[in-house]
């Protein structure tokens, strides 16, 4: 079964300093992968997939099949960067897993 | 405003009792889907719809039943049966299946908090 784990459930780091979320699934398949982000007082909403390549808000993921990791990563964090992030899988059944989360604390 | 309406946002049950969650989409999304999130335990997934009057079961369907009569709406109901029903549920909605054409991007509602007292 498809199972997407984040080991992490809070990581703090001071602005400024490089961020890097950990994300790691179990599939055998090709993967579909995402990131979703929570903000204070708002709703959870896509950050980024790995399909698409692209750098978001300034983080960025890159999808590796060797260690079947997805971790997101941002050079310098920022404040406004505090929140929940959702590492997110699909195997091809049009539904997503998500991991349990891990919470960004960025402080000053 | 456009987007996924949850209701209502905090509701209260007796055990014994079932209780529905009202889900309502004006995206004209093809797929909607029902979360449950708990602490520590990110989102799993309960129910999803890639179509009108068609469902699937998720990871954790057991206790709960879903209908998907029209387009713009996919309620749930947890009942009776389900053994854990306190937590946070969410619905979300997407142009078509995460993994098939379009964006696949989820839309999330606010969620509706369920207290079994």
């Amino acid at each position: 079964a498809q199972r997407v784990t984040q080991p992490e459930k809070l990581l703090s780091v001071f602005k400024g300093a490089p961020v890097e979320l950990k994300c790691n699934y179990s599939y055998s398949g090709s993967p579909e992968l995402f990131w979703y982000v929570q903000y204070s007082r708002q709703r959870l909403q896509l950050l980024l997939r790995h399909i698409s390549r692209e750098s978001i808000k300034g983080f960025t993921a890159d999808l590796n099949k060797g260690e079947t990791s997805f971790h997101l990563k941002k050079p310098f964090a920022q404040e406004e960067d505090s929140a929940m992030y959702y590492c997110a899988l699909d195997t091809g059944r049009r539904a997503l897993t998500f991991g349990s989360g891990t919470r960004l604390q960025v402080q000053p | 405003d456009g987007g996924i309406t949850q209701s209502p946002k905090y509701l209260f049950r007796k055990e014994g009792q079932n209780v529905t969650l009202s889900c309502e989409q004006n995206l004209n999304h093809d797929a909607m889907y029902w979360y449950r999130q708990d602490p520590g335990q990110g989102l799993r997934l309960i129910y999803y719809s890639q179509i009108v009057n068609d469902f699937q079961k998720g990871d954790i369907a057991e206790g709960y039943s879903v209908s998907r009569e029209k387009k713009e709406s996919f309620p749930l109901t947890v009942t009776s049966a389900q053994k854990n029903p306190t937590a946070f549920y969410l619905c979300a909605s997407s142009d078509t299946g995460t993994g098939g054409g379009g964006t696949g991007e989820l839309f999330f509602g606010e969620g509706s908090r369920l207290t079994v007292l």
